[in-house]
């Protein structure tokens, strides 16, 4: 158990519906991380958050936006699902932000978009 | 931009073979190296890794030697276990100074008894 959890475990919905992904992280951690997985992209950043501030942005659709909150959890909040955005979502938290950290990964929630 | 290459899977060994998974990378500078590992059904977590030139990391068996004039990190283990079959992930950092990550795309590993 890394300590960093997810909610909810497994989505499924309909094209052109929007959903919202949920993490917490590991108690004292200030970086949080989204990543997306999908058997055709492999693993993919998609933004990060440091005590609340957006930190860094990847391959993140603008259909996809997140936020960190002053409790320091996450949601990452994607809308006009597509099918190709069944993927499975991680949330990552560390420490502090810098490449020495250890990022902890949370189980992910699996998205299926029918 | 920085990125890593990692072999294709998956690998399929008998338990007690020697394991090597390939890993080379491209980046500007000397980037600290991760390998991730991916048990089934569960999210990544950090096997071991490796700040500067010539480091070895190691964990659970596993080493992996940052090789600055191969540009490789390859990951090895003398004698490997059912319990190992998992999918291994070779990261680092996106930009020097960044902590966000960069993935290969992953090489699964399927240990037989």
């Amino acid at each position: 158990d890394s300590g960093v959890t997810q909610t909810p475990k497994h989505l499924i919905t309909a094209t052109g519906q929007r959903v919202t992904l949920r993490c917490s992280p590991r108690s004292g951690d200030l970086s949080v991380y989204w990543y997306q997985q999908s058997l055709d992209q492999g693993l993919q950043f998609l933004i990060q958050y440091y005590n609340g501030e957006e930190r860094a942005k990847g391959n993140i659709l603008e259909r996809f936006s997140a936020q960190q909150f002053p409790d320091l959890h996450s949601e990452l909040n994607l809308s006009s699902l597509e099918l190709g955005d069944s993927a499975l979502y991680f949330c990552a938290s560390s420490v502090e932000a810098g490449p020495s950290y250890e990022q902890y990964f949370g189980p992910g929630t699996r998205l299926t978009v029918t | 931009g920085d990125s890593v290459t990692q072999m294709e899977g998956p690998v399929t060994l008998s338990e007690e073979a020697f394991l090597t998974i390939n890993c080379t990378y491209t980046a500007t500078g000397y980037p600290s190296l991760f390998w991730y590992v991916q048990y089934p059904g569960e999210g990544l977590q950090l096997l071991l890794k490796a700040t500067k030139a010539d480091d070895k990391g190691s964990n659970k068996g596993f080493e992996a030697t940052y090789r600055k004039e191969t540009t490789s990190f390859h990951l090895e283990k003398g004698s490997v276990q059912v319990s190992d079959s998992a999918v291994y992930f070779c990261a680092l950092p996106m930009n020097s100074g960044y902590s966000t990550l960069t993935f290969g795309k992953g090489t699964m590993l399927l240990v037989s008894p």
